[in-house]
């Protein structure tokens, strides 16, 4: 079974530095994508970014980019030039060809400091 | 234009008695989902209808049933409810690939007492 781990329950950074967020994932499977959401206090899930396993290059929106490995089965996610409005727990989340579903990770808290 | 959206935003409501969460999604997906979020903020798959038909089912309770009249609507249902079903529950719909993002309703809040 596929399994996305996140192992940094909370995280906290200045506003305008760089933070990174660490995402693991265990699969069997060669074809999938990850995906990195934003849930803010509004509780609303937010898509940031998205990777396609079978793209050798990194993702990138804006100020936030990926930093995927595939052969670690890593998925890392960069905010660059911390905002305010970046403070959310943001959730790592796998979508395999086999089922319909995305499996999530358990999440890790930004916060970010003025 | 609201995407997907789902009412009650809250529910407060006494064990044993039975509720439904109504959801609504007009981004002409074939896929709808609920999913739970607990109090540890984990997100876990409830189900999963595709075009009316139910392709997954996450071993919950049978006395949570979901209901899909069309494609549009996935509404849920929760029979004789424990303080245990408090969580938040997220609807949310995408077209069947799996490069598509999902897009989520605002949640309802359950709380049991």
């Amino acid at each position: 079974a596929q399994t996305v781990t996140q192992s940094q329950p909370e995280m906290s950074v200045q506003e305008a530095e760089t933070v990174t967020l660490s995402c693991t994932y265990d699969t069997s499977e060669s074809d999938y994508y990850l995906f990195w959401y934003k849930q803010p206090p509004s509780r609303q899930m937010i898509l940031v970014i998205r990777q396609e396993a079978y793209k050798q290059q990194n993702a990138t929106e804006n100020r936030f980019s990926v930093n995927f490995q595939k052969a670690a089965k890593s998925f890392s996610l960069k905010i660059s030039d911390s905002q305010l409005g970046d403070a959310a727990m943001y959730f790592c989340a796998y979508h395999g060809g086999a089922t319909n579903k995305l499996i999530f990770g358990t999440g890790t808290l930004l916060a970010v400091q003025p | 234009d609201t995407a997907v959206s789902q009412t009650p935003k809250y529910l407060v409501t006494q064990m044993g008695n039975d509720k439904s969460i109504k959801c609504e999604q007009n981004l002409g997906h074939d896929t709808m989902y609920w999913y739970k979020q607990d109090s540890k903020k984990f997100l876990k798959i409830m189900f999963s209808y595709n075009n009316k038909e139910l392709i997954i089912n996450e071993t919950v309770p049978n006395r949570f049933s979901p209901k899909s009249p069309d494609k549009a609507h996935l509404n849920l249902h929760i029979n004789s409810l424990e303080l245990g079903d408090s969580a938040v529950y997220f609807c949310a719909s995408s077209q069947q690939t799996m490069n598509t993002e999902a897009f989520f309703g605002q949640g309802t809040r359950l709380t049991v007492v």
